[in-house]
């Protein structure tokens, strides 16, 4: 069975600190995909980034990073130097290998807070 | 481009009653999927529509059901509505239909029943 556990369920932080949340995840699919998706107040969910199962390269993209880890079926989310405007629900994913559709686990997010 | 569009952003029901969500894929897209957001259980899957076909279905009961048009819009239904299908139900879409997809959400609705 699939699973995804964002352990975490809230979190503050002072602006200008650096956050990492947490995701881990469950499956015997030896193909797989990863998501961050962020939800700010206003609702819609937005897509951060996917990782294949096969590319276990840590990513950087302004102020954040990610760090996969197939040995700890772990893949966390780092916010360096957190803004105001990073304020929202954060969600970690798993897709199914392609040939299943858009089969997507999530997990039950992580609010961020920073507060100025 | 236009994003997912999803109508009503806000309903009232009562139980027992029926309701009808529309989903608006962005042009182009043809995977419509379902989710139903709770606090304290996070997104669930209810379904997903590719080229008018359910592709997936997600434990729910046979209360939720939905389709798809041949322009790729979605609607999804729930009968006898129970106070626990109180919820945001989001809709995403993709351009095909795979696990590696990036999903493009809508605002989603609101739905409350008294």
């Amino acid at each position: 069975a699939q699973k995804v556990t964002q352990a975490q369920t809230e979190i503050s932080v002072v602006e200008k600190e650096d956050v990492t949340l947490d995701c881990v995840y469950e499956t015997r699919d030896t193909t797989y995909y990863l998501f961050w998706y962020k939800q700010p107040p206003s609702g819609e969910l937005v897509f951060l980034i996917r990782r294949n199962s096969f590319d276990e390269q840590n990513e950087i993209s302004g102020r954040y990073s990610w760090n996969f880890q197939k040995s700890t079926s772990s893949f966390n989310f780092t916010i360096t130097a957190s803004q105001v405007v990073d304020s929202a629900v954060y969600f970690c994913a798993l897709g199914r290998r392609p040939n299943t559709g858009n089969q997507f686990y999530f997990g039950t997010g992580t609010s961020l807070t920073v507060i100025p | 481009k236009a994003g997912v569009t999803q109508t009503p952003r806000y309903l009232i029901k009562t139980r027992g009653q029926q309701v009808t969500l529309s989903c608006s894929p962005i042009s182009g897209h043809r995977s419509v999927s379902w989710y139903q957001q709770t606090p304290g259980q996070g997104l669930q899957f209810l379904f997903e529509y590719f080229s008018e076909t359910q592709r997936n279905k997600g434990n729910f009961p046979g209360r939720f059901s939905g389709r798809q048009f041949s322009n790729s819009r979605s609607e999804m239904n729930v009968s006898t509505l129970e106070l626990g299908d109180s919820a945001l139900y989001l809709c995403a879409s993709s351009p095909v239909s795979g696990g590696y997809n990036e999903q493009f959400f809508g605002p989603g609705t609101r739905l409350t029943v008294l």
